[in-house]
């Protein structure tokens, strides 16, 4: 069973509409959440980190959510654009006993957007 | 550099070959990732270094699959005996420290392996 699932698998909306991206997570004990958005042949940039005593973070329309009594976290995109249009991808990271306690990141499958005009 | 550099971009190779594909992390940053992502897939953890040694190399897969940091900035990813299975994509990430709780990770653009 995957430790970072998230839903949906894929969305499609149109442009200027809101939409929520959820990821649920098993991961335990963790250090701190994140939300990368991944262009299409790109690497993954980072939206948002949170500690689990955060609850919420925005970055311009990006809101990320986080109930760690549930282990849940919510991506919401307000007004979208065509250029949101990517893979945002859901990671979790957790403490090890590498190396003095490097954070270990697990990520999700991530859900992939399609924003239509 | 201004961020993480990997080459080659693209990389076409036949079954059986060896493979190296380069990580120039961004100059500083003492962490360096590997991580291989299949297609509609998020990225799954290779290898992390920690200076020039690998403090956790227990996402390689086999033996085939080594990597090296030598002088603690650039690194290879070496794959042996290329098999149809190792195409993916590779990503390099690098970060100040990886012991940082909510250190910033900065990935590359990858390199894309294909194994006919």
């Amino acid at each position: 069973k995957n430790q970072v699932e998230q839903s949906p698998q894929s969305l499609i909306i149109l442009e200027g509409k809101n939409c929520t991206l959820q990821c649920n997570y098993t991961v335990s004990p963790f250090s701190n959440l994140r939300w990368y958005k991944q262009d299409t042949g790109r690497g993954p940039v980072s939206l948002t980190i949170m500690t689990f005593s955060e609850n919420t973070k925005s970055n311009g329309r990006y809101t990320a959510t986080l109930d760690a009594d549930t282990k849940q976290s919510s991506l919401h995109i307000t007004a979208s654009q065509l250029s949101d249009s990517a893979s945002y991808i859901c990671v979790v990271s957790a403490p090890t006993m590498f190396s003095g306690g490097y954070n270990k990141l697990i990520f999700g499958a991530g859900t992939r957007l399609a924003v239509h005009p | 550099g201004a961020g993480v550099s990997q080459t080659p971009s693209n990389k076409v190779t036949e079954k059986g070959k060896y493979v190296e594909l380069r990580c120039d992390p961004i100059s500083g940053h003492t962490a360096l990732y590997w991580y291989r992502q299949s297609l509609g897939q998020g990225p799954e953890f290779l290898i992390y270094f920690q200076g020039t040694g690998a403090a956790d190399d227990s996402g390689l897969p086999n033996d085939r699959f080594f990597a090296v940091r030598p002088e603690g900035s650039v690194s290879t990813l070496k794959i042996q005996r290329t098999e149809r299975g190792d195409s993916a994509v590779y990503l390099c990430a690098s970060s100040l420290s990886g012991r940082v709780n909510t250190g910033e990770l900065f990935f590359g653009e990858g390199s894309r392996l294909t194994v006919l």
